[in-house]
């Protein structure tokens, strides 16, 4: 029973590039949240999608940051002209219940950690 | 103020110590209360649930303390296994739904 699958464990990528990262949530689970840690801090919300909808995205910069689950296939978040402060981990969780349901926990998978040369 | 406050730590314990780890919430609408720990910046994983009623699972107890906003984490009997980042986890439903607010964490190391 495969868990959260994040895609690729390690990305580097040079300053202006674009960096995608991949989420494939357990099985059986709609609901995928992305967050960020940077170097020496805790985690930090970023977006919360279900298939095809944005839920909450009040943790994504303005900027150059953007988010989607599709239909069909995994949850991309895709940086754009990447700088420097954009190096850290990006973890995605999945979970089955929808919002309102209360202590269902998220599931996260091992990360990606993005590297701006 | 911080949404989620926990002390850093580092907290240095003797093998086979009790350790108790604090936290505060500053949102009072927060609906669900979790502890994850964190092993060298590798992903999260889920320790347990925190109810209001207090809850355990083996060596690890759990406190919520609605009206004072403050949840606990109670580590008997500790390993070396133990040594970790433990986190604070705050679900509310504020600002749309179901994101998770954590603390900066706290580290412990068990020693021989």
């Amino acid at each position: 029973n495969a868990g959260v699958m994040q895609n690729p464990r390690h990305l580097v990528r040079r300053r202006g590039q674009e960096a995608r990262l991949r989420c494939s949530p357990m099985k059986g689970h709609s609901h995928v949240y992305w967050y960020r840690q940077l170097p020496e801090e805790g985690l930090k919300f970023m977006v919360y999608l279900q298939k095809e909808n944005i839920i909450d995205e009040s943790g994504m910069p303005k900027e150059r940051f953007s988010a989607e689950f599709p239909k069909e296939g995994p949850s991309i978040l895709r940086i754009q002209q990447v700088v420097r402060g954009d190096s850290a981990a990006y973890f995605c969780a999945s979970s089955p219940a929808p919002a309102g349901s209360g202590n269902q926990p998220q599931h996260f998978g091992d990360g990606t950690r993005l590297s701006i040369l | 103020r911080k949404e989620v406050e926990q002390d850093p730590g580092p907290f240095n314990v003797p093998e086979g110590a009790t350790v108790a780890f604090n936290c505060t919430y500053s949102n009072s609408a927060s609906q669900s209360f979790f502890w994850y720990r964190q092993d060298c910046r590798k992903e999260p994983k889920l320790l347990m649930s925190v109810y209001s009623s207090g809850n355990e699972d083996g060596r690890f107890t759990a406190q919520l303390n609605r009206a004072s906003q403050y949840i606990s984490l109670l580590i008997r009997d500790s390993k070396l296994s133990d040594s970790a980042t433990y986190l604070c986890v705050v679900k509310g439903f504020t600002g749309g739904g179901n994101k998770l607010t954590f603390g900066t964490g706290t580290q412990l190391k068990v020693e021989l």
